[in-house]
């Protein structure tokens, strides 16, 4: 069973471009968040998507957008690019009958901006 | 708002030494709480959690955390920590019984494990 999954691993960019990042849920989960996670710091919730809608949303900018797709996997989407947006940026899956709780994260995928 | 403090930015242990990580929380009720580990360049991987009964908490890797109402407190320990157990540990909590679910982290502890 393959946890949850996330392209590319690594990513560059340079300032005013658009990027976007891949997840694919743990099997059995149809529950996507998208955590952002800077150099020393923890996590930081981005948003939350469940039924192809997006459920929950944390403090950031409409940069920051995303879709869920019918298979359940996930995108998350940042135009006009700073640099304060490199970082590591965390997919994690759970499963709506649980309330979305015990949260399991993917590998992450690091953008550089440049 | 929710909040969670780790204390201890760095923690240094002796190779089969016992380790507590601190993890205080700030939350209206009781939330649904966390310990996650991540490694260098890893994603994060969950320990253990708690939602309610018993407030001693038993995970993966021999490790348990204690919740302590009173104290606002959940606490990570070990009895003998092992040198693979170096890595960068985070409290998080969340919400219960609002259906969907954002966790919300503290700003972690790096452990070292000395020989």
């Amino acid at each position: 069973d393959a946890g949850v999954t996330q392209s590319p691993t690594h990513l560059i960019k340079t300032r005013g471009q658009q990027v976007t990042l891949r997840c694919s849920p743990k099997s059995g989960h149809d529950t996507v968040s998208w955590y952002q996670q800077a150099l020393g710091q923890g996590p930081q919730f981005i948003f939350q998507y469940y039924e192809e809608e997006e459920r929950q949303r944390g403090n950031f900018p409409d940069r920051f957008s995303g879709h869920q797709f019918p298979n359940y996997s996930s995108e998350l989407n940042v135009n006009a690019l700073l640099l304060g947006d490199s970082a590591l940026y965390l997919c994690a899956s759970s499963p709506r009958a649980s309330g979305g709780v015990g949260q399991y994260f993917g590998p992450g995928t690091r953008l550089t901006v440049l | 708002a929710q909040s969670v403090t780790q204390p201890d930015i760095h923690i240094t242990v002796s190779e089969g030494a016992s380790l507590e990580l601190r993890c205080n929380y700030s939350y209206g009720a009781t939330p649904y709480l966390f310990w996650y580990v991540q490694s260098p360049g890893q994603g994060l991987q969950l320990l253990l959690k708690y939602f309610s009964g018993d407030t001693l908490v038993q995970g993966i890797k021999g490790f348990e955390a204690e919740f302590k109402r009173s104290q606002s407190s959940f606490n990570l320990r070990k009895p003998s920590v092992h040198w693979s157990d170096a890595a960068e540990y985070f409290c998080a909590v969340g919400q219960p019984n609002t259906g969907f679910q954002k966790l919300v982290f503290g700003t972690g502890t790096r452990l070292l494990v000395s020989p």
